[in-house]
This record gives C-alpha cells, sequence and structure tokens, in this order.
C-alpha cells in the first residue's frame, strides 16, 4: 500500500530565504507524485507533480520538487520564500492506474515566513 | 478550486442527525472522488466515481456514509446518525474531461470544501 511521510509538522523561515520541505513516500514502484498547497479556509490547490521524465518538475508561485527514486523522495523547494506562501503544504502519491487513481497524503507541513 | 463547487462551505449538525453535502462540477469532468479532512490531517480518499459509477468506496469508514452521483454531474455524500468523530472538513476532487487513461488524467483539482461540525 502506499504511504506518505511529511518529517516536518511545522517550518518557519525568514522572507527571502530558502525553503525545502521534505516528502518520503513507501510504493512498489515509481507512483504519481504531487504538492498541492492549502491556505486556511480553502481547498487544495495543485502546486506540481511528476508523471516521469525529467525529476526536476518546475511547478506554479516558482516551486520546484525533485524526485529522488533511490530515496523514494520528493521534496519541494523554493529558493526564497515570500510572506504570501504561509500555508499548509501536502505531498501525495498516487498509484500508476489508468483511472480511479485515488491519492494517499501526507500529514502536511505548515509554513511559518516571519518579516 | 478549478471547475468544482460545494456546499454548504460550513454545516453544524446534532449529533445523530443526517446531512448531505453537494459536489457539483463544471460538466464534462468524468471522475470524481470524496476526500474526509480531519483536523490536522491530510485528505484521505472516501469514494470514486466514473461518470455514475462508483467504482471504489473502499474508504468509506462505515455503513453511515453514502456517496451518489445518479447522472454522472453532480454528487452527493450523505452521512446517517452523524458522530462526533464525523467532524472533518469533507473535500471533492474531479479529474479533467477526456483524459482519462493519460498521466494528466491523474490530476486531481480540488473544490472549497465542506467543514462539518458535529456537536
Amino acid at each position: 500500500a502506499q504511504s506518505v511521510t511529511q518529517p516536518d509538522i511545522h517550518i518557519t523561515v525568514s522572507e527571502g530565504a530558502s525553503l525545502e520541505l521534505r516528502c518520503n513516500y513507501s510504493y512498489g514502484a515509481t507512483p504519481y507524485l504531487f504538492w498541492y498547497v492549502q491556505s486556511p479556509g480553502q481547498g487544495l490547490q495543485l502546486l506540481l507533480k511528476y508523471f516521469s521524465g525529467d525529476t526536476l518538475v518546475q511547478g506554479i508561485k516558482g516551486f520546484e520538487a525533485e524526485f529522488k527514486r533511490s530515496q523514494s523522495s520528493f521534496n519541494l523547494r523554493k529558493p526564497s520564500v515570500h510572506w504570501s506562501d504561509a500555508a499548509e503544504y501536502f505531498c501525495a502519491v498516487g498509484a500508476r492506474r489508468e483511472y480511479g487513481n485515488k491519492l494517499v497524503f501526507g500529514a502536511g507541513t505548515i509554513l511559518r515566513v516571519k518579516s | 478550486g478549478a471547475g468544482v463547487s460545494q456546499s454548504p462551505r460550513y454545516k453544524v449538525a446534532k449529533r445523530g442527525q443526517d446531512v448531505a453535502l453537494r459536489c457539483d462540477p463544471i460538466s464534462g469532468h468524468v471522475s470524481l472522488f470524496w476526500y474526509q479532512q480531519a483536523l490536522g490531517q491530510g485528505p484521505e480518499f472516501l469514494t470514486y466515481f466514473q461518470n455514475e459509477a462508483q467504482l471504489d468506496k473502499s474508504g468509506l469508514p462505515s455503513d453511515r456514509f453514502f456517496a451518489e452521483r445518479p447522472e454522472g454531474s453532480v454528487s452527493t455524500l450523505k452521512i446517517q446518525r452523524t458522530q462526533q468523530e464525523d467532524s472533518a472538513v469533507y473535500l471533492c476532487a474531479i479529474t479533467i474531461s477526456g483524459t482519462s487513461g493519460s498521466a494528466k488524467g491523474n490530476e486531481q483539482f480540488f473544490g472549497p470544501g465542506t467543514r462539518l461540525t458535529v456537536l
């Protein structure tokens, strides 16, 4: 069965500093991988996804993530954080199926940005 | 979320009441998912529809939970005899129409959710 671990419950960074949010997954093969962001009272917004090909994927809002098969990781990065990035971030994995691909989410990492 | 509305946005129910939560996707979205997000947790899968067919309901926590999508568009998640542990945000998600079977068909777009509080 798939599972996702986000080791950091909370992370605080200064505005303008770099950011890395960790995600490790468990799955028997190469999964589909996603990062979502959730602001308070909002639904989930897709930041980026990995399906195949280049292991470094670019997303919206200046985020990127790197798939490392050997480490079963898909860490999210941003070179310079903005105050508006404060939110909760979820990593998710999905099986490589034709349809009905339910997502398994991690518990989330709350990002705080200090000025 | 892109192409998905949910209502009500907030629902307060007394323990034992029945509730119905609605998901209204923009027409043409074949696949529809329901997730439950408890406080401080990530979303957890409840059930999945392809058109009107409910193909996976393995995540429904008990027989008090029931979902339907009779015409392959609007979906309703019903919870009977609500309990305090049902308090959560219920999220609906859809995949892009016409892409089933492709990688892109696995991108899920979420609605804003319904926050259910059971007293």
